[in-house]
């Protein structure tokens, strides 16, 4: 099984600041790479998909890069509805498997 | 608009089995996939396996033998029976659609949380 490690397991930042989330596969995974958010009680909402496509609806705040077997989500001007744990995921072969998530709070 | 909701019990007794059904709405299973989802309490998730568009199915390895997914496409509802319950078992079960070409999820159900506790 791929091993999607993800860090910093958590996170907090202030209003405004831009925060990056990393994500190291254990092998390559050719961009096959979704972020997803969740909110507490919620179901996860997808971000990006192919490691660098902005999912339609989702502000333009978000973004996300790299390649090989390294990843990140990078948010930009942090807003108080950002506050969630955030969830990579590849799915370049079976079975997918998700990280450990990143909780992000407000400082 | 695409709508997933699970429904299910939310208490099992260990070493039964679960029954769970995911409801669609707004799309078809004939032309749809559809993956089941977990992720224990505090942690993180675990895809179990999905069910194609033709009804094929993939399941992880990791509980291969315990599950089974299936479908009523007349009834847009598809199922997850899963057996030999342990507590670690314990989750939230999410339904999600299998984005089409690719594997990962853009909608999702609310979830529903089960209990493996006697």
């Amino acid at each position: 099984d791929i091993r999607m490690t993800q860090s910093p397991a958590s996170l907090s930042a202030s209003l405004g600041e831009t925060v990056n989330i990393e994500c190291l596969a254990s092998e390559d995974i050719y961009s096959d790479l979704a972020w997803y958010q969740q909110k507490p009680g919620k179901s996860p909402q997808l971000l990006i998909y192919n490691a660098n496509s902005l999912q339609n609806g989702v502000p333009s705040r978000f973004s996300g890069s790299g390649s090989g077997t390294q990843y990140s989500l990078k948010i930009n001007s942090l807003q108080s509805e950002d506050v969630a744990t955030y969830f990579c995921q590849q799915y370049n072969n079976y079975p997918l498997t998700f990280g450990s998530g990143t909780k992000l709070e407000i400082k | 608009q695409v709508q997933l909701k699970e429904s299910g019990p939310g208490l099992v007794q260990p070493s039964q089995t679960l029954s769970l059904t995911c409801t669609v709405s707004g799309l078809s299973l004939t032309s749809n996939s559809v993956s089941w989802i977990r992720q224990p309490p505090g942690k993180g998730l675990e895809w179990m396996g999905v069910i194609w568009s033709n009804g094929g199915t993939d399941y992880n390895s990791a509980i291969k033998s315990r599950l089974s997914i299936s479908r009523d496409t007349s009834k847009s509802q598809v199922f997850l029976k899963m057996n030999s319950l342990q507590t670690e078992d314990t989750a939230m079960y999410f339904c999600a659609r299998w984005v089409y070409y690719s594997s990962y999820f853009d909608y999702w159900g609310q979830g529903v949380m089960v209990t493996v506790s006697s």
